[in-house]
């Protein structure tokens, strides 16, 4: 059972546009959020994340959007750039000591020139 | 910054071998993951170590091992090597005494089992 998705496997978007992708759970327990860049042979990379009492954080382009009702979250990327083209995997965890992630299955976002 | 140190970058192997992957995590991190990434696949937790105890299990098979050594680099040991074990092996570190539950990844160790 999927407790992480992300429904849609690919994304195109055009440089200087926005970027959103979404990501759903259905674990209740799930408190902190997180979202990986990750590009082939590479270790994915840390780029935000958001803890459950929080419903938007900011870091530069990139901003991420929690709606605890709907079990919803997405990451906005402003302006989308080539260089952020990569596999994006949202994924959830507990926090605490045994704090694992639990990963969706990634989106490809491809940013056309 | 130093970054999560994972060797070898590479193995390969042959069905029913053994295999030993290390992980030295980012200084002062507390707590070591492992994470195992099938061709086409999200990252699945293996299991993890807080302060060198073993503090969570995920889908590991009982053919690997791990430990976490006093200078908190882990070792995961696999033995009688299945063609299904091709994949990437990720360790992760993070400080949960610093409180941050944010997860810095290694490169990964590509496994190919023939």
């Amino acid at each position: 059972d999927q407790q992480v998705k992300q429904n849609s496997p690919s994304l195109s978007v055009q440089e200087g546009r926005i970027s959103i992708l979404n990501c759903d759970y259905t674990n209740s327990m799930f408190d902190y959020f997180l979202w990986y860049k990750k590009y082939p042979a590479e270790g994915p990379t840390f780029l935000i994340s958001i803890s459950s009492i929080k419903d938007k954080n900011e870091d530069g382009r990139f901003t991420v959007f929690l709606n605890k009702s709907a079990k919803h979250l997405s990451l906005h990327i402003v302006p989308s750039q080539p260089g952020d083209s990569a596999v994006y995997f949202c994924a959830a965890s507990y926090t605490g000591a045994n704090s694992k992630l639990t990963f969706g299955k990634g989106i490809t976002l491809s940013v056309r020139p | 910054a130093a970054g999560v140190i994972q060797s070898p970058r590479h193995l390969i192997k042959e069905k029913r071998e053994t295999a030993t992957l290390k992980c030295y995590p980012i200084p002062r991190h507390d707590t070591v993951y492992w994470y195992q990434q099938g061709p086409g696949q999200d990252p699945q937790f293996l299991i993890s170590f807080y302060e060198k105890m073993q503090s969570d299990k995920g889908s590991i098979p009982d053919r690997f091992s791990a430990q976490q050594f006093s200078d908190y680099h882990s070792e995961l040991n696999m033995s009688s090597l299945e063609l299904g074990d091709s994949a990437l092996y990720f360790c992760a570190s993070s400080s949960l005494a610093g409180g941050t539950y944010e997860q810095y990844f290694g490169p990964g160790t590509r496994l190919t089992v023939t």
